[in-house]
C-alpha cells in the first residue's frame, strides 16, 4: 500500500514569504502529526489532528498552523518566514489514537530553506 | 516533563562488530518506547518498539528492553553491517500522542 505522502520534497522560499506543505496519509489513517527537524534543536513536534480536529499543539508560535480535511490529508502552514524555519519537516500517520499501539508510519519530509 | 536523553555520536564500527546505543528517558506514569531509523534524505523509519516495561522490541538483528527500574532502552545489535549505517533516534510516547526524541546517534559502518 501507498506509504505516507509528503509534497513537495524540496521547496526554497524568501524570508517574509508564507508556505504551504501537505501530507497525504496511509490509506485509512485518520491521525496526522507534524514535527520539525532541524540540526539544532532535533525533531520537534508541532501538531496533531484527528477527524479534522487539533487535538495536540507543540511550543512553536502562531505563524505555524494547520489543519486536516475530511479526507484525513492535511496542510501545515508558516507564515512570514523566517531563516530559522529552514528545516526538514515530516509528517506522521496513524490509524488511530492512541498511536503508540496503532504505529506511526513518516513520510519522507519536505526539506524548507529559508533564504 | 517528558524527555529522552541517547548516547552522543557519532560512532564508527567495523562490520560485524556489537553495537550498543545508550537511551534513557524521563516520564511520567507509562510510556511507550520506540527506536527510529533515518537514511540520508530520508523520513523516520520504525525500528522497534516496547509497550510495558520488560517487553523486548526486536526487528532485523535489532534489540532493545524496557527497563522501567533503570529507565532506559538501550539498542543492540550483535553483528552491525555497512547498510546498517544511519541515524538512530530513541524516542517515547506519553498520553498527548506525541513523540518525544532523542537527538540521534550516528552510525557509520565501515567494511
Amino acid at each position: 500500500k501507498a506509504g505516507v505522502t509528503q509534497t513537495p520534497r524540496y521547496l526554497i522560499k524568501t524570508r517574509g514569504q508564507q508556505v504551504t506543505l501537505s501530507c497525504s496519509p496511509i490509506s485509512g489513517h485518520r491521525s496526522v502529526s507534524w514535527y520539525q527537524q532541524t540540526p539544532g534543536q532535533g525533531l520537534q513536534f508541532l501538531f496533531e489532528y484527528f477527524s479534522e480536529t487539533q487535538r495536540n499543539k507543540g511550543n512553536f508560535p502562531g505563524r505555524f498552523s494547520g489543519r486536516q480535511f475530511s479526507n484525513s490529508r492535511s496542510e501545515m502552514n508558516v507564515s512570514t518566514l523566517e531563516l530559522g524555519d529552514s528545516a526538514l519537516y515530516l509528517c506522521a500517520s496513524s490509524l488511530e489514537p492512541p498511536g503508540e499501539l496503532n504505529g506511526y508510519t513518516f513520510g519522507s519530509g519536505t526539506r524548507l530553506t529559508v533564504v | 516533563g517528558d524527555s529522552v536523553t541517547q548516547m552522543e555520536g557519532p560512532v564508527t564500527l567495523s562490520e560485524e562488530a556489537f553495537l550498543t546505543i545508550n537511551c534513557t528517558y524521563t516520564a511520567t506514569g507509562y510510556p511507550s518506547l520506540f527506536w527510529y531509523v533515518q537514511y540520508p534524505g530520508e523520513g523516520l523509519q520504525l525500528l522497534l518498539k516496547a509497550t510495558k516495561a520488560d517487553d523486548k522490541g526486536s526487528n532485523k538483528g535489532f534489540e532493545a528492553t524496557y527497563r522501567k527500574e533503570t529507565t532506559s532502552f538501550h539498542l543492540e545489535k550483535g553483528s552491525v553491517q555497512v547498510s546498517d549505517s544511519a541515524v538512530y533516534f530513541c524516542a517515547l510516547m506519553n498520553t498527548g500522542n506525541q513523540f518525544y526524541f532523542g537527538t540521534g546517534t550516528s552510525l557509520t559502518v565501515i567494511p
